[in-house]
């Protein structure tokens, strides 16, 4: 059973482009979750999302950003039109059924992203 | 005020010694974890509580719902235990995380 799978784990790109980051959660986790950690801070929630429908995307910045969980593939967080404050590392997380509440998360490995 | 608070930020330790890392926060919980990364900054779930005590191998966590606090202990530290330490609380939908504590164990 493979762990949660993110790519790519880094990504390089300048102003004004697109980053799309991917997120495989573990088999059988219909929970997944993205977390933000800009360089020197902590990790900050993003959003929450089932399979199809987004839970809770407080942490989301209003503009620029998306997520989506399709029924079919991985979990996906859109940034458009990137700016240098974009650069950081963002993290995936999956749960089992009853999300992480009753259970832990299993953490990617990361996308490393960098705006020129 | 940050809604989760850790302490130390910063800890140093002779390998062998028993470390103890505490969480503070300030709003209602469904649940509290405790999550290790390490240089290369991948994240592992260490536990998740919503009552009472844990462990797993040298690792012991706790927490008490009434004084909104948590403890992370290792005991007989190794400079393998070297991270950071991060605690974090759910509640609603959300996570908000600590800034972490950074262990280093010498060897």
């Amino acid at each position: 059973n493979a762990g949660v799978m993110q790519n790519p784990r880094h990504l390089v790109r300048r102003r004004g482009q697109e980053a799309r980051l991917r997120c495989s959660p573990m088999k059988g986790h219909s929970h997944v979750y993205w977390y933000r950690q800009l360089p020197e801070e902590g990790l900050k929630f993003m959003v929450y999302l089932q399979k199809e429908n987004i839970i809770d995307e407080s942490g989301m910045p209003k503009e620029r950003f998306s997520a989506e969980f399709p029924k079919e593939g991985p979990s996906i967080l859109r940034i458009q039109q990137v700016v240098r404050g974009d650069s950081a590392a963002y993290f995936c997380a999956s749960s089992p059924p009853g999300g992480a509440t009753k259970n832990i998360q299993y953490f990617g490995a990361g996308t490393r992203l960098s705006v020129l | 005020k940050n809604e989760v608070e850790q302490s130390p930020q910063n800890l140093t330790a002779q390998e062998g010694e028993f470390i103890t890392i505490n969480c503070s926060y300030s709003v209602g919980i469904s649940a509290l974890h405790w999550l290790q990364q390490h240089p290369g900054g991948g994240i592992v779930s260490l536990f998740m509580l919503s009552s009472g005590k844990k462990k797993h191998g040298r690792l012991i966590a706790t927490i008490n719902i009434q004084e909104k606090h948590s403890s992370l202990h290792i005991t007989a530290s190794h400079p393998r235990d070297s991270a950071v330490y991060i605690c974090a609380v759910r509640t609603g939908n959300q996570f908000y995380f600590g800034t972490g504590t950074s262990l280093t164990v010498i060897p």
